[in-house]
C-alpha cells in the first residue's frame, strides 16, 4: 500500500514562528499536494507539485510556501505563523494521470497561539 | 471551472437503513469523479471512483455510486447502514486541464 506520512499529528506554535510541515510518500508518485481543512469549508488547495523543484499555487497560497527538493518529500512552510492558520493540514500524493485518485496522509492539526 | 455541491452537510440514518449522500458536479469536460471518506482524526480514504465505462461503480465497505450525466450527479449509496459508517464523506471532481481535485464541502454521516 502507498503510504503518505506526515511528520506530526499535533503541533502547537506561537504567532510569528516559522513552521515546517513535512510530508513523505513511499511509492514514487509524481504529484504531491497540500490542503487545509476547516469546518464548513471542506478542503482547500494550498500548493501543488508535479515534479521535483516544481510547484504551483492553489486556491489559498497566501502566507505559505513549499519546497520539493526530492521526489518523495514535500514540505509546507508557514513563513510567519498567524492564528488564522490554525487548521488541519492534509498532504496527498498521486501518480500522474487523470484516473488516479489521491492517497492522503493522516493530517497535522496545527494550533497557532 | 469545475465545482462540486454536496446537498446536506449532515445526514442522520438509523442502523440498517439506506444511506444516500448527494453530489452534483459541474464540469465542462467529461468528468472523473471520486468519493472519499474521513474517519475522526484521520486523513481521507478513497471509497470509489468513476473514470470511464460502467456508470455504476462499486467501492469498499459496500458503498456504490452511479454516474448520471443527464443529471450531473454522482450520488453515493449503501443499502444498509452500519455504525462503523459514521464519518465525513467528500465528493470530488478532477479540475479540467489539470490533475487537481476539487472537493465538495463534505457530508457528515451519523448512524
Amino acid at each position: 500500500d502507498v503510504k503518505v506520512t506526515q511528520s506530526s499529528r499535533y503541533l502547537v506554535k506561537r504567532t510569528g514562528e516559522k513552521v515546517f510541515l513535512e510530508c513523505v510518500q513511499d511509492m514514487d508518485h509524481e504529484n504531491m499536494f497540500w490542503y487545509r481543512q476547516d469546518p464548513g469549508l471542506g478542503l482547500r488547495l494550498i500548493y501543488f507539485s508535479y515534479d521535483v523543484k516544481m510547484k504551483e499555487k492553489g486556491d489559498i497560497p497566501e502566507g505559505y510556501s513549499v519546497s520539493r527538493e526530492k521526489k518523495e518529500r514535500f514540505s509546507l512552510i508557514l513563513e510567519s505563523a498567524s492564528t488564522n492558520q490554525t487548521s488541519m493540514y492534509l498532504c496527498a500524493s498521486s501518480r500522474q494521470g487523470l484516473a488516479y485518485g489521491y492517497t492522503f496522509g493522516s493530517g497535522t492539526r496545527l494550533t497557532v497561539v | 471551472a469545475q465545482s462540486v455541491t454536496q446537498l446536506g452537510s449532515h445526514v442522520s440514518v438509523s442502523e440498517g437503513a439506506l444511506v444516500l449522500l448527494r453530489c452534483n458536479y459541474s464540469s465542462s469536460v467529461p468528468p472523473y469523479l471520486f468519493w472519499y471518506v474521513q474517519y475522526p482524526n484521520q486523513g481521507l480514504q478513497l471509497l470509489l471512483k468513476y473514470t470511464t465505462g460502467a456508470t455504476l461503480v462499486k467501492g469498499i465497505n459496500g458503498f456504490e455510486a452511479e454516474f448520471k450525466k443527464s443529471e450531473t450527479s454522482f450520488h453515493l449509496t449503501k443499502p444498509s447502514a452500519h455504525m462503523s459508517d459514521a464519518a465525513e464523506y467528500f465528493c470530488a471532481v478532477i479540475q479540467g486541464g489539470s490533475e487537481k481535485l476539487v472537493f465538495g464541502k463534505g457530508t457528515k454521516l451519523t448512524v
